[in-house]
């Protein structure tokens, strides 16, 4: 099975930062990483797929990149509302997906 | 609007079941993969099935195969989880979602979550 790790698991900043995750896969997933973001009780939401491309509705602070094992989500001018915790996942697994263990982002 | 409505959680003993919903609307639901995922208290997401369009295909995470079977009642736009052999790690709220095949079939949308308490 794909394993999928995450990087920072806690990050604290402040409003008007440039945050950077990232996420590593145990082999190759190509393109096929999603991104989303989690706030407390609440259902996730999706930000990011296929690595880079922006889910509709999603801010353009929002950026993603990479490819084949390492993959990086930026938040460029870090807003109030993006305090939450985010999730890579990958679907290159033909229909088996995995979740990465989450990053944190706080003050 | 696309929504999805997950019922059937509660308080069941170790060993017991539990068979939970998830009832679909605002898409034709027959033309999208299904998902179900869960959270443990306190704890990260983790996926636990996947099941193709028509209901022929179904995946596992390997701590539920054989325990969890997931189904879909395209009929009745809903997808089910049911969960046997119920242990205290099976704790957590369970959330259905759907797929997005121009994304890769990666969950777009999410319900609201069930909360799932495996205790004696």
């Amino acid at each position: 099975d794909i394993q999928m790790t995450q990087s920072p698991s806690t990050l604290s900043a402040s409003v008007g930062d440039r945050v950077i995750i990232t996420c590593r896969a145990s082999q190759n997933i190509n393109n096929w990483l999603a991104w989303y973001q989690q706030k407390p009780g609440k259902a996730p939401n999706l930000l990011i797929y296929k690595a880079s491309s922006l889910e509709s509705g999603v801010p353009s602070r929002f950026s993603g990149s990479g490819s084949g094992t390492e993959f990086t989500l930026t938040i460029s001018n870090l807003q109030p509302d993006d305090f939450a915790t985010y999730y890579c996942q990958q679907y290159s697994s033909y229909s088996r997906f995995t979740f990465g263990p989450g990053t944190t982002v706080d003050f | 609007e696309v929504q999805l409505v997950e019922s059937g959680g509660g308080l069941v003993q170790p060993g017991g079941s539990l068979r939970l919903s998830c009832a679909a609307s605002g898409f034709t639901f027959s033309n999208y993969w299904m998902t179900w995922a869960r959270q443990a208290p306190g704890k990260g997401l983790e996926w636990v099935a996947n099941v193709k369009k028509d209901g022929s295909d179904k995946f596992y995470v390997d701590s539920v195969k054989g325990r969890f079977t997931i189904s879909r009642d395209n009929a009745k736009n809903s997808v089910f989880l049911q969960l046997n052999s119920l242990r205290d790690e099976d704790t957590a709220v369970y959330y259905c979602a759907r797929g997005e095949g121009g994304y890769g079939d990666t969950p777009r949308y999410w319900g609201q979550g069930t909360l799932v308490t495996v205790s004696s």
